[in-house]
């Protein structure tokens, strides 16, 4: 079975600082995935950024880094020079790559991230 | 290009009615997810389609929920006599192929009273 979890219900951060997001994870799957989702008060799940659990480097999307820690079993994201528009709920999952495995994405319970001006 | 879209955004219905959510993907994504996210949650799997074919439905809580996909493209989560429960968000999501990134749409806000 595969587990996420997220320690932070809520982080604070102000305007043009960085902060990062804890995820940890458990899985028995020798292949997976690990993704972000950002969502606004409107609904919609965004994606942000993906790292494959083979991948030699660390995830990177513009704002938006992944430090992924194997050993640790961990996935954190990186929000550098956070915006007003980046406070939201943000979700970390993942999801096995094994042949004829579940394609399901497992999620976590969210952090609230808020911005302060 | 458009992204997933669902309809309605948001259903209010007496507990004990039938009621159907619909979900267009992504042109040309043959994956298709239904989720549900309870309030302050994150979504849990429901139910998986490839192409007509709906290969995992593990999530589905009860045989209240059925969902469909016919043609391959549309999918169709149905609830028949909803209890107050089912009050959720509905998210739906697209992929291209199996194993990539999930989109998801803005989703379905069901209250049952």
């Amino acid at each position: 079975a595969q587990k996420i979890t997220q320690t932070q219900p809520g982080m604070f951060v102000q305007e043009k600082e960085a902060v990062t997001l804890d995820c940890t994870y458990d899985t028995s799957d020798p292949s997976y995935g690990l993704f972000w989702y950002k969502q606004p008060s409107s609904g919609e799940m965004i994606f942000l950024i993906y790292q494959g659990s083979y991948d030699q480097q660390n995830a990177t999307e513009g704002r938006y880094s992944l430090n992924f820690q194997k050993a640790r079993k961990s996935a954190n994201l990186v929000i550098s020079a956070s915006q007003l528009g980046d406070s939201a709920m943000y979700f970390c999952a993942m999801r096995g790559l094994t042949q004829g495995g579940s394609e399901k994405l497992v999620f976590g319970k969210g952090t609230k991230l808020t911005v302060n001006p | 290009g458009a992204g997933v879209s669902q309809s309605p955004r948001y259903k209010v219905a007496k507990r004990g009615q039938d009621v159907a959510l619909r979900c267009d993907p992504i042109s040309g994504h043959v994956s298709l997810f239904w989720y549900q996210q309870a309030l302050g949650q994150g979504p849990e799997f429901l139910t998986y389609f490839q192409n007509e074919a709906q290969l995992d439905k593990s999530g589905l809580p009860s045989d209240r929920f059925f969902a469909e996909r016919p043609e391959g493209s549309v999918s169709t989560l149905k609830i028949q006599r909803t209890q107050q429960e089912d009050s959720a968000v509905y998210l739906c999501a697209s992929s291209l192929a199996r194993t990539d990134t999930q989109y998801f749409g803005p989703g379905t806000r069901l209250t049952v009273l």
